[in-house]
C-alpha cells in the first residue's frame, strides 16, 4: 500500500459525459501527479500540483482539468469523453524526493 | 516521439537466473532514471533509481546500469524469483526529484518456475 488513495476504481461512462476522478495523496506530500495510461502503452504524464498550484503541465488536453485543494488532495475533470478517453488514470505524490508513489489507479470506461 | 524507449514488450527467465530488463533513452536532458514495477489492477511501485553522476545503483537483488554516453540504462534481477513477474517501467526525469516522469512503454517479465 502506497498511502495514495484514488476513488472511484472503476468508472463507466459514456460519450459526451464529464467525470471527476479523485487523489488523496500520502500524508505531508505536496505534489500531485496525474498519468495517463492507454492500453499497452507507458504511463503519459498528464499534471503536477505542488501545494495548491499547477507546477507542470504534459501532454492534457484542453478538454481535461485538474486542480488541488487546501487540503491537498486533488481532482481530475474530463469533459466531452470520447471513446479514446479510455485508460487507467493514477495519481502520484511526492514528498519532493527522488520518487514517486503511486494510487491504484482509476479505471476509466467510456462507452 | 518516445523519448524512452523499452524495446523488448515481454521476456521469460528461468527462476534464479539473472534477468535482464534494457532501456534506452533519446533526451540527453534527463538527469535521473528510476524503475518501477507493476503488478495488474495495482499501481507503479517503486524499484531502484540512479542518477547520471553514478554508473551503478545496487539494492539487494536489484542492480541499476547507466550508460551515459550510449544512452542505455539496464536492469538486472539476480536471482531471479517467481514474485519478480510483473511489468517493469523504465523512467528518466530533467531534474532530481519533484518532476514530470517520461515513462517506457514497459516489459513484461515473467519467471519461469
Amino acid at each position: 500500500d502506497s498511502g495514495v488513495t484514488q476513488t472511484p476504481k472503476h468508472l463507466i461512462t459514456a460519450t459526451g459525459q464529464r467525470v471527476t476522478l479523485r487523489c488523496s495523496p500520502r500524508s505531508g506530500d505536496l505534489s500531485v501527479y496525474w498519468y495517463q495510461q492507454s492500453l499497452d502503452q507507458g504511463l503519459q504524464f498528464l499534471i503536477q500540483y505542488y501545494n495548491g498550484e499547477e507546477r507542470a503541465k504534459g501532454n492534457i488536453l484542453e478538454r481535461f482539468s485538474a486542480q488541488q485543494f487546501p487540503d491537498l488532495h486533488s481532482e481530475l475533470n474530463l469533459s466531452s469523453l470520447e471513446l479514446g478517453d479510455s485508460a487507467l488514470y493514477f495519481c502520484a505524490s511526492s514528498p519532493g524526493a527522488d520518487e514517486q508513489f503511486f494510487g491504484p489507479g482509476t479505471r476509466l470506461t467510456v462507452l | 516521439d518516445q523519448q524512452v524507449k523499452q524495446n523488448s514488450p515481454s521476456l521469460s527467465v528461468q527462476e534464479g537466473r539473472i534477468s535482464i530488463l534494457n532501456c534506452d533513452y533519446t533526451n540527453s536532458m534527463f538527469d535521473y532514471f528510476l524503475w518501477y514495477k507493476k503488478y495488474p489492477a495495482e499501481g507503479p511501485t517503486f524499484l531502484i533509481s540512479i542518477s547520471s553522476i553514478k554508473d551503478k545503483n545496487e539494492d539487494g537483488r536489484f542492480t541499476v546500469f547507466l550508460n551515459k554516453s550510449a544512452k542505455h540504462l539496464s536492469l538486472h534481477i539476480v536471482p531471479s524469483q517467481p514474485g519478480d513477474s510483473a511489468v517493469y517501467f523504465c523512467a528518466a526525469s530533467a531534474s532530481f526529484g519533484n518532476e514530470k516522469l517520461t515513462f517506457g512503454t514497459g516489459t513484461r517479465l515473467t519467471i519461469i518456475p
